[in-house]
């Protein structure tokens, strides 16, 4: 079947240190993969997107992911984390054939000063 | 520009009574999709449309929730007989075009509760 894996639902990360969120697929298509971030009490606003060109993919705010076929992977970085990013992050797939998107569980993220 | 426009905020209601919510999507844009995050969960799919038909409805959970969009703006979902498990943020997405690699643009959501 079908399904986005996020693991680990709060993450602490301290200020300037390395922002690292995995996010697992199962497909055997590579579908298309975003990163979405929510702000409180804000909507869902696209971090970045992979749709089969550049496989390292650059982000708003300083963040990038990394497409991996071979480990059905598209995890998400940022070299050094800020007291701006806290926020909970959501992988999203778009399966081949589907116009709608599989949603991971999310990502509370907290940087601790 | 505006942006994907949900009415109301926030919804509270008891127990069996019939709700409806609204989705403004931006201007122009011809998809439209509806999700529901529980607390803790990722969003999930409930309803796309394309236009003014309902594309893929697979996951409305059953026949008391019900969408539509007549003149391929606005569309708004309603709930009928609502249950305590209803209760749900309830996000509008629109997106230019469909396909799946097409960058949707959500709402701030519908917080619904049910009493």
């Amino acid at each position: 079947a079908q399904s986005v894996t996020q693991l680990g639902s709060h993450v602490s990360v301290s200020e300037g240190a390395l922002v690292l969120l995995r996010c697992n697929y199962s497909s055997s298509v590579p579908p298309y993969l975003f990163w979405y971030v929510q702000y409180p009490n804000q909507g869902l606003q696209l971090l970045l997107k992979y749709t089969s060109a550049a496989t390292l993919v650059k982000g708003i705010n300083g963040f990038e992911a990394e497409f991996k076929k071979s480990e059905t992977s598209f995890h998400l970085t940022k070299p050094s984390a800020h007291m701006s990013d806290a926020a909970e992050y959501f992988c999203a797939v778009s399966f081949y054939g589907n116009n709608r998107l599989a949603f991971g569980k999310g990502n509370q993220v907290v940087v601790i000063p | 520009g505006a942006g994907v426009s949900q009415t109301p905020s926030n919804k509270v209601t008891e127990k069996g009574k019939y709700v409806e919510l609204r989705c403004d999507p931006i201007s122009g844009h011809t998809a439209l999709y509806w999700y529901r995050q529980s607390l803790g969960q990722g969003p999930e799919f409930l309803i796309y449309f394309q236009g003014t038909g309902a594309a893929d409805d697979s996951g409305l959970p059953n026949d008391r929730f019900f969408a539509v969009r007549p003149e391929g703006s606005v569309s708004t979902l309603k709930i009928q007989r609502t249950e305590r498990g209803d209760s749900a943020v309830y996000l509008c997405a629109s997106s230019l075009m469909p396909g799946g690699e097409t960058e949707a643009f959500f709402g701030q959501g519908t917080r619904l509760t049910v009493v």
